[in-house]
Formats: structure tokens, sequence, C-alpha cells
């Protein structure tokens, strides 16, 4: 069954603290991965799309990463600007998208 | 560029009536607009797809009846929630996607109250 699964649920740092967001998925065939980023009451924006593994993409303090298994969204030296819920979501062969359910990312000043 | 837009942001409606909700792209002409559903503190559920010319194609589970899709044009898609009820109440957002284009763009969401 294609399935999308993101970690950690929510991440709390500091601002100026550098991690990770993973992205986990199974799908047959990956046509694209796709990272958004949401506010509350907003809907999704567009952040990168990686097609296959070993592709990376850069945007201000984010950098997006894939491999045959998994994508990753590191933050550099996050601001609290950043703070957001990041969706994951993977497009198969068959076209359909399936999505995460996201990161909930909170930057402390 | 890749810029959506949807109408109204907020709405609040008595049980029974209907409403409207249009989702415009901006800049550029969407071949497939989609619908999505989402609940506090939960991940997007695709509702429908349409193409531009063509009835849309709703997930399972969801009322055709109830949730009417129009994709009249390249720019502009339309979701009437018909004879609403409270637990229709929800955040709709739009989004679009290009010729030849895997992403899609999202509209800001509208949230709909109905009382």
């Amino acid at each position: 069954e294609d399935q999308v699964t993101q970690s950690p649920e929510a991440l709390r740092l500091q601002e100026g603290e550098s991690s990770s967001l993973n992205c986990s998925y199974t799908v047959s065939g990956l046509r694209g991965l796709f990272w958004y980023r949401q506010d509350p009451g907003k809907g999704p924006e567009f952040l990168f799309t990686l097609y296959s593994a070993g592709e990376e993409k850069e945007k201000e303090r984010l950098k997006a990463t894939l491999t045959k298994k998994e994508s990753f969204l590191h933050i550099t030296a996050p601001k609290p600007e950043d703070s957001a819920t990041y969706l994951c979501a993977v497009q198969a062969f068959n076209y359909q998208l399936i999505w995460g359910a996201g990161t909930k990312l909170i930057i402390k000043p | 560029g890749a810029v959506v837009s949807q109408h109204p942001s907020r709405v609040i409606c008595k049980s029974g009536t209907s409403v409207k909700i249009e989702c415009r792209s901006l800049d550029f002409q969407a071949t497939t607009m989609f619908w999505y559903r989402q609940f506090p503190k939960q991940s997007l559920m695709l509702m429908a797809t349409s193409n531009e010319g063509s009835k849309a194609t709703y997930e399972q589970g969801v009322e055709k009846d109830k949730f009417l899709i129009n994709h009249a044009s390249l720019t502009l898609s339309t979701l009437t929630v018909t004879s609403a009820h409270p637990e229709d109440s929800s955040f709709y957002i739009c989004s679009a996607r290009g010729p030849g284009s895997y992403e899609q763009y999202f509209g800001p969401g509208t949230r709909l109250t109905v009382t």
C-alpha cells in the first residue's frame, strides 16, 4: 500500500538550532516528491519538487534531499518566521498524490 | 508566478442554504484543479479533481450531488456546497496544476461555518 509518513509530528527548536524533518515513503513508482509549508488558516505554499534519488534543492535556510526511501528537509539556523507545518506529498506512477500528516515546526526566539 | 486565489476567504451561512466558493489561477492556465477539505490539525483530504471542460472525478465517500464542482475555463473552478449542514463546516482549499506540470499551487483557503 502506498504510504507517506512524516516525523516527528512536532519539533520545537531554539532560534539558530539547525535540524531536519523526515518524510518516508513507499509508493509503486515515484514521479515526484513535494514539500510544502502551511501557516495556520492558510493554504499550503509550494517549496520544492524532487524527482530522483540524490537530488537536492535549496531555498534560503531550507534544503531538501531525496533517497529511494525518504526525503529530508534540513533547516539551517532557523528563525521564528520559519515556524509552520511542513507537508510532504508523493506522486505515484498512477499520478495519485499521497500526503503525509505534516510536521509542526516551532522556532522559539 | 503560479498564484491561485480563492473567494470568499470566510463565509458563514445558515443550515439548508447553498454556498459557492471560487478558485482562480491568476497567472497560468490550470488544466487541472483540485478541491481539498482540511479538518483542524489534520492533513489535506482530496475531495475531487476536475479537468477543464470535463466532469469532476470525486474521491470515494464524497457526495457529488452535495459538492458540485464546475471547471468551466482554464482559470476558474467553483465548488458549491448545496444544502449545507453544520457538519460541512470546514476549511476548503483549492489547488491548480498547469499543463505538463506535476506541482500543485494552492489557494489561501475558505473557512466555511454553517450555523
